[in-house]
Order: C-alpha cells, then sequence, then structure tokens
C-alpha cells in the first residue's frame, strides 16, 4: 500500500519568505510526527499528534515554526521568515500508535528545504 | 534529558564480516528501541524495534539486542553485502507509549564488495 508521502521534495526559497510543507500519512493511522534532520545535528523531534489531542509542540525551535493537521489526516508544517540554519530534511512520519500501544513509525522521504 | 550516542560515525568493512553496531543512551528509563536504516536522500526505514522488556529483536541477517539497566543496544549484521551500506540510526522512545523518538547521529556504513 502506498507510504507516506511528502511535497515538495525539495524546496529553494530566500531568507524572510515563508514555506509550507505538506505530509500525507499511511491511511488510518492516528499519530503523525515531524522531524528535522541537519548537518551534524541528526534527527530532532518538531511536534507530534495523536488524533484529537492537542498537539504536543515542545520540539519546535521557534514561534516561527507552526504545524496543522486538518481532519486528522494531512500535515502542514509552515516555517514563518525563514533564516539560513532552517536549511535542513524536514521528514514525517505516521504510526497506528494509540493511548494504548506503541508502534513503529513510518517516515516519508522528506522535504529538502534550502534557505538561501 | 535523553542523549543517544553512535560510535563511531563512520565504519567500512569488506563483504562478508560480521559487524557490531553500538548505541548507548543516558536514560535507562525508556519505552522501546528501534534500529532504522536510511539510504543516501531517502527517508528512514525501520528494521527493529525492542520493546524495554525484551532483550533481543532479529530479523533475518539481523540482531539488535538491548540492555536497559546499562544503556546500551547494539545491531549485528551477519555477513554483510555492499546493498547493507546506508546509514544506521538508533532512536529511543521515552517511558511512556505516544512519544517522540530520541535519535543517534547515525553510523554510516560501507561495505566493501
Amino acid at each position: 500500500g502506498a507510504g507516506v508521502s511528502q511535497s515538495p521534495s525539495n524546496k529553494v526559497t530566500e531568507k524572510g519568505k515563508d514555506v509550507e510543507l505538506r505530509c500525507d500519512p499511511i491511511s488510518g493511522h492516528t499519530a503523525l510526527y515531524w522531524y528535522r534532520q541537519s548537518l551534524g545535528q541528526g534527527l530532532e523531534f518538531l511536534i507530534y499528534f495523536q488524533g484529537n489531542s492537542a498537539p504536543d509542540k515542545s520540539g519546535l525551535p521557534s514561534d516561527r515554526f507552526s504545524a496543522e493537521r486538518t481532519g486528522g489526516s494531512v500535515s502542514t508544517l509552515t516555517i514563518q521568515r525563514t533564516q539560513q540554519e532552517d536549511s535542513a530534511v524536514y521528514l514525517c512520519a505516521s504510526s497506528p500508535t494509540t493511548t494504548l500501544t506503541t508502534e513503529t513509525q513510518y517516515f516519508g522521504p522528506g522535504t529538502r528545504l534550502l534557505v538561501l | 534529558k535523553q542523549e543517544v550516542t553512535q560510535i563511531p560515525a563512520a565504519l567500512s568493512v569488506p563483504e562478508g564480516e560480521n559487524l557490531v553496531l553500538n548505541c548507548s543512551f543516558t536514560d535507562s528509563a525508556i519505552y522501546n528501541l528501534q534500529w532504522f536504516r536510511q539510504d543516501p536522500g531517502k527517508g528512514l526505514t525501520s528494521l527493529l524495534l525492542i520493546q524495554s522488556s525484551q532483550r533481543e529483536q532479529t530479523s533475518g541477517r539481523l540482531n539488535a539486542s538491548l540492555d536497559k539497566s546499562s544503556g546500551r543496544s547494539t545491531l549485528y549484521i551477519a555477513a554483510s553485502q555492499p546493498g547493507d551500506s546506508a546509514t544506521y540510526l538508533c532512536a529511543v522512545n521515552r517511558a511512556g507509549a505516544n512519544s517522540k523518538l530520541t535519535f543517534g547521529k547515525g553510523i554510516t556504513l560501507s561495505v566493501r564488495p
């Protein structure tokens, strides 16, 4: 079946511009995660959605970062007034995890963001 | 704060060799530990997931062990092949379900034909 998809696959933007990154999780997965992978920093957690619960935003690096998940499915990560240090690969993952169990996360191919 | 360490950062071995990739974590209060594989320009693929109550998991030529009390996990790859060349990441899920993963920086493995 279809895996996690992300768009665009690559994004080049100018410093100060806003960008939106999209994630389509695996159908039926209740949990959705955003991570950022930077050179030298490894993979860092950004935000987590679980069903209708309030999202865990503890990993967002600044208030320029925000994310939404509409209808419990598609998610959009928005970065406002982009800075060069925002350049990274943004990975989305989904999981059938519920409040009672935890299972592996399935990752999308990522969006490579370059801020000039 | 949980920290996950993977050393060395890179490893090169000849084809056919058995090898061990190491992962250590600072907080033993974990829910589970996962090993992922990442190919260049691609997302992550889950290889093995070990629950905190388990000692090891096996899949084909891969075997992952977990020693929670000492904060260590190993990924054993038997009879390595050039197709095993990739970056291997270890990640821990802190105590309690539905938690974010804390990743190590990965070990980039190159298997020479």
